[in-house]
């Protein structure tokens, strides 16, 4: 156990709608980082916070955002979703200064 | 151009027996850090080991060590003495820069090679 929680862990959904992927890092860790791995695309960097404050964006859609609240924990949202939206989410954290990742379980999207 | 590469899309290995994963990098940064972390059937990510690239020394975690050859651009992950359980993917990834405090440290991951235990 990473100490990492993503919710939830299954989402099945529709095309067009929109959902809401919550994750909370580790205590003590100031930094989130979103991963998005699909089949076709692998493991791909989404977006990282640190301690509220977007601090990077990598191959991130204008559909997708996300935010990190005073408690640290994290929300990625998704909008008029695809069915290339379909995905295995992951959330990392990592303490500040500090170089490991530590993963969440993840929450495996599945849009219909 | 890949910044990683993972060229063995799937490996086998007898249960006791040593296996080496390949992964060559792609940067002009001088400042990075290599890692490995382990994907089960189950789907989460298991961090495994971890390789600056100042470091003098080649990382070490129980069964696992990389092989870090720079001039080269490599960082292979070895297993020892394979396990049943070690059967899954692994992942090569790499952070580039070196920032302080919450600076970016985004991975950049390969394609993955899937190791399976032969017992």
């Amino acid at each position: 156990d990473s100490g990492v929680t993503q919710t939830p862990k299954h989402l099945i959904t529709a095309t067009g709608q929109r959902v809401t992927l919550r994750c909370s890092p580790r205590s003590g860790d100031l930094s989130v980082y979103w991963y998005q791995q699909s089949l076709d695309q692998g493991l791909q960097f989404l977006i990282q916070y640190y301690n509220g404050e977007e601090r990077a964006k990598g191959n991130i859609l204008e559909r997708f955002s996300a935010q990190q609240f005073p408690d640290l924990h994290s929300e990625l949202n998704l909008s008029s979703l695809e069915l290339g939206d379909s995905a295995l989410y992951f959330c990392a954290s990592s303490e500040a200064g500090i170089n490991e990742q530590y993963f969440g379980p993840g929450t495996r999207l599945t849009v219909t | 151009a890949q910044k990683i590469t993972q060229t063995q899309p799937g490996m086998f290995v007898q249960e006791k027996e040593a296996v080496t994963l390949d992964c060559t990098y792609d940067t002009s940064d001088p400042s990075y850090g290599l890692f490995w972390y382990k994907q089960p059937s189950s789907g989460e990510m298991i961090f495994l080991i971890y390789q600056g690239s100042y470091d003098q020394q080649n990382a070490t975690e129980g069964r696992y060590s990389l092989n870090f050859q720079k001039a080269r651009k490599s960082a292979n992950l070895v297993i020892s003495a394979s396990q049943l359980g070690d059967s899954a993917m692994y992942f090569c990834a790499m952070r580039e820069g070196r920032g302080s405090g919450g600076s970016n440290y985004k991975l950049t991951f390969g394609k993955g090679t899937l190791l399976t235990v032969n017992p």
